[in-house]
């Protein structure tokens, strides 16, 4: 079985100031790993997701993460964060075994202040 | 890029009625189809998987006979909540992966369902 843990509810944080949202999992087999943005009543959009090869993985509107393996994490960031940021993140993991259950972290609520 | 459509955005009905929801995945053929739901400023909890041509895999503690799931083709899956209550008022969203194990899911802008 997965578990997907994000370690902070809500980060506060000031425009243009970096952030890192923090994500740990657990899981028996290889997995693949997912981040996605959900904005106030719309549905989930894809940031950026690792499969395989290099652990720095680049998203979009300027987000990336980093794949660690021996610390089961998959933390992401932003070095300067606009207003616009302001949403809910969600980590996820997928078994690469197979089928295509997602299991989803609680989610951060990132609040970017002016 | 991928694009799943779901429809209807928002509803509001009175208690008792049963509403359906559709979820059409727009340039691609999805065999698989989720169902999931979401509670104010919580995690989306998967109800059930959509199998085109087969019945759907619910979660445990899941309703059958309340959430009707039907996969009638490659690219249209729909949740029916028959006999809704309030205590069904919900954010509903569908997603749906592109063919091949390592595809992520591509998600619908959900439906909020109010029931009164």
């Amino acid at each position: 079985a997965q578990s997907v843990t994000q370690l902070d509810s809500q980060v506060p944080v000031f425009e243009e100031a970096p952030v890192e949202l923090r994500c740990n999992y657990s899981s028996s087999v290889s997995v693949y790993l997912f981040w996605y943005v959900q904005y106030p009543n719309q549905g989930l959009q894809l940031l950026l997701k690792y499969l395989s090869g290099s652990t720095l993985v680049k998203g979009i509107n300027g987000f990336e993460a980093e794949f660690n393996k021996s610390q089961t994490s998959f933390h992401l960031r932003k070095p300067s964060v606009h207003i616009s940021d302001t949403a809910e993140y969600f980590c996820a993991v997928t078994p690469n075994t197979g089928g295509f259950k997602t299991i989803f972290g609680a989610g951060t609520r990132l609040f970017v202040k002016a | 890029g991928a694009v799943v459509s779901q429809h209807p955005s928002w509803v509001i009905c009175k208690s008792g009625t049963s509403v359906k929801i559709e979820c059409r995945s727009l340039d691609f053929q999805a065999t698989t189809m989720f169902w999931y739901r979401q509670f104010p400023k919580q995690s989306l909890m998967l109800m059930a998987t959509s199998n085109e041509g087969s019945k759907a895999t619910y979660e445990q503690g899941v309703e059958k006979d309340k959430f009707l799931i039907n996969h009638a083709s490659l690219t249209l899956s729909t949740l029916t909540v028959t006999s809704a209550h309030p205590e069904d008022s919900s954010f509903y969203i569908c997603s749906a992966a592109s063919p091949g194990a390592n595809q992520p899911q591509h998600f619908g802008d959900g439906t909020r369902l109010s029931i009164l």
